[in-house]
């Protein structure tokens, strides 16, 4: 079955330093992914996404790279601030469906 | 501020009994989806609603059941409530069932079933 899973369950950086958050995915039809990150008490927020086309896409201090070959998924997210602590997850969308599977989620907490 | 409402916010419920979720979709959102979220774990997908009509459906068995209104609002309904049941609710509104990138979750409902 399909499924979307997480390298590291939790993450502590020191604020300023640049973030990685890994993420490994099993469907190779999923054509869409997005990364969503999770505050205490609210749902997914969207951060940036990336089509099976592309390899890499820039946003506001952050990046999700995309290597297919190996059906991974990073978000890299630039010094580091202590609005950036939450839950991040990893997410595809494989159509026609168009269900947004979601990873098990890492949480990152930044030391300031 | 989302566009997307929930309520209840919390909800207690006891086993075997049953529960309505609402959701208020963003204006003009034409497709919802809602998901499960237990603690410490990514949101579920339990099905999909598109121009009132399901649009798709997660491994949740039929005691889960939904509906869309006219007005975009739609409701969540588990019936026989099970104790694994207690989650985060969550609905996503978007325009298009095609694109995820216009996905807006509410905060979601607290379900604890005791």
């Amino acid at each position: 079955g399909e499924s979307v899973g997480l390298h590291l369950p939790t993450l502590s950086v020191q604020e300023g330093d640049n973030s990685i958050i890994n993420c490994a995915y099993s469907n190779s039809a999923s054509d869409y992914f997005i990364w969503y990150k999770q505050e205490s008490g609210k749902g997914p927020q969207f951060i940036i996404d990336i089509r099976s086309n592309m390899d890499k896409r820039q946003g506001q201090r952050v990046t999700v790279l995309l290597n297919k070959t190996v059906k991974h998924l990073s978000l890299q997210i630039a010094a580091t601030q202590p609005g950036d602590s939450a839950v991040y997850f990893c997410a595809e969308n494989s159509l026609p469906h168009d269900k947004v599977i979601f990873g098990p989620g890492t949480s990152l907490s930044v030391i300031p | 501020e989302t566009g997307v409402t929930q309520s209840p916010t919390h909800l207690i419920k006891t086993r075997g009994q049953q529960v309505t979720l609402r959701c208020s979709s963003q204006s003009g959102h034409n497709t919802v989806s809602w998901y499960q979220q237990a603690l410490g774990q990514g949101p579920q997908f339990i099905f999909q609603y598109y121009r009132e009509e399901e649009n798709g459906r997660g491994n949740f068995p039929p005691r889960f059941s939904g509906l869309q209104f006219p007005n975009y609002s739609s409701e969540l309904n588990v019936n026989a409530l099970e104790l694994d049941d207690s989650a985060l609710y969550l609905c996503a509104s978007s325009l298009a069932s095609w694109n995820s990138y216009g996905y807006t979750f509410g905060s979601g409902t607290r379900l604890t079933v005791v």
